[in-house]
Formats: structure tokens, C-alpha cells, sequence
């Protein structure tokens, strides 16, 4: 089985500044990594995801992950954080036999200040 | 790209009475579909796996008869929440994957329904 681990429940950064949103994973095989954000009372879009190959992801709305095996991580990053990017945002892992399920961390919250 | 349709957006209803939540792939056929429900501050537990012309799976202490699931054609689920109670209000969501679906290929969520019972 799988599991996902995104601690802290809210990050808050400058508008501007750099974001990092971490997400750590436990899967007997290399998985399949994705990230999700969602505005309020809406459903989740897809940002970015890890499938095989470059480690390193680039996203949509500027932001990336890195998949790193040794550390089970997938951290999401953003040079410079706009307002628009607050939402809730959830790392999600899925193994790759056809029928395994997508599970999904908490989220985590993050706020641009002004 | 993909587009997964959610109807309705919210609904308040009336203890006791049943809610239909509809679930539309509109440019794909899906021929499984996954309902979610997601408390306030928390991640998105999945209810039920549904597929096209069969009965749904659902998962461990979700009770099949509170919450019955119908997949009659590869572009419509619908989740129906029988006799609803307060506990019931939460925000449901739906997420589809087509018949040429592959492994590494991310599920089209639709934009939720947020269910309110008085």
C-alpha cells in the first residue's frame, strides 16, 4: 500500500517570494506522483506529475517538483509566489498496475501576503 | 483536454429527503469513475469506484445502501445520497478516466458538489 505525507496544514509566503510545499511518500515500488490544487469550492486541477524519466517536473501557473527516490520525496516549488496561488494543494501517489487507486495526502493550505 | 461535468454545483436539502449528484464526462468515455467526499481542512476520501455496467466498489465503512451508485452509460455516474442527514453535508467530487486510460495518465476531477441537509 501507498501513502502520503504532507506536513504542515498551512504555509504562508510573501507575494513574490519563493514556495515550497513538501510532500513525502511510502510505496513499495516507484510510484506515479502527482500534484493537485484546488480553489475553494471547486475541484482539483491537475499541476504537474511525475510519471518516468527527468526528475525534475515543470507544471502549469510556474510551478515544478523534483522526484527524489532517495529522499521519497516530491516537494513543489515556485520561484515567486502570486496571489493567485492561494489554494489548497495535495501531492496524491498511485502505483502503476491499471487498476491501483490515487491516494492523497491531507493538503496543505498556502496563503500569498500582500 | 479532458472535462469532467458535476451537477448540481450545491444543493440544500431537507433531512430525510435523497440527493442525485450527476457525474458527466463530456468529451471522453469513461469507463470508470471515482466518487470522493472531502470534509472541511481535509484530504479527499474515496468513496466508491464505479464502473460502466457493473456494480460499484466501495470502499471499507462506506455503507452502499446510504450511498448507491449508478454508472448506466460510459459518460454518466450518478451518486445518489439516500434518506440524508446533517452528518451528510459535505463537499462530494467526482473524477473519471477514459477506456484508452493509461497508467501514468491523471484523473479529470469534476468541480464538486457541495451538499448541505437542514
Amino acid at each position: 500500500a501507498q501513502s502520503v505525507t504532507q506536513l504542515g496544514s498551512h504555509v504562508s509566503v510573501s507575494e513574490g517570494a519563493l514556495v515550497l510545499l513538501r510532500c513525502n511518500y511510502s510505496s513499495s515500488v516507484p510510484p506515479y506522483l502527482f500534484w493537485y490544487v484546488q480553489y475553494p469550492n471547486q475541484g482539483l486541477q491537475l499541476l504537474l506529475k511525475y510519471t518516468t524519466g527527468a526528475t525534475l517536473v515543470k507544471g502549469i501557473n510556474g510551478f515544478e517538483a523534483e522526484f527524489k527516490k532517495s529522499e521519497t520525496s516530491f516537494h513543489l516549488t515556485k520561484p515567486s509566489a502570486h496571489m493567485s496561488d492561494a489554494a489548497e494543494y495535495f501531492c496524491a501517489v498511485r502505483l502503476t498496475g491499471a487498476n491501483s487507486k490515487l491516494t492523497f495526502g491531507k493538503g496543505i493550505t498556502l496563503s500569498v501576503r500582500p | 483536454g479532458a472535462v469532467v461535468s458535476q451537477h448540481p454545483s450545491r444543493v440544500i436539502c431537507k433531512s430525510g429527503t435523497s440527493v442525485k449528484i450527476e457525474c458527466r464526462s463530456l468529451d471522453f468515455q469513461a469507463t470508470t469513475m471515482f466518487w470522493y467526499r472531502q470534509f472541511p481542512k481535509k484530504s479527499l476520501m474515496l468513496m466508491a469506484t464505479s464502473n460502466e455496467g457493473s456494480k460499484a466498489t466501495y470502499e471499507q465503512g462506506v455503507e452502499k445502501d446510504k450511498f448507491l451508485i449508478n454508472h448506466a452509460s460510459l459518460t454518466l455516474s450518478t451518486l445518489t445520497v439516500t434518506s440524508a442527514h446533517p452528518e451528510d453535508s459535505s463537499f462530494y467530487i467526482c473524477s473519471a478516466k477514459s477506456s484508452d486510460w493509461t497508467g501514468n495518465s491523471p484523473l479529470h476531477f469534476g468541480n464538486g458538489t457541495r451538499l448541505t441537509v437542514t
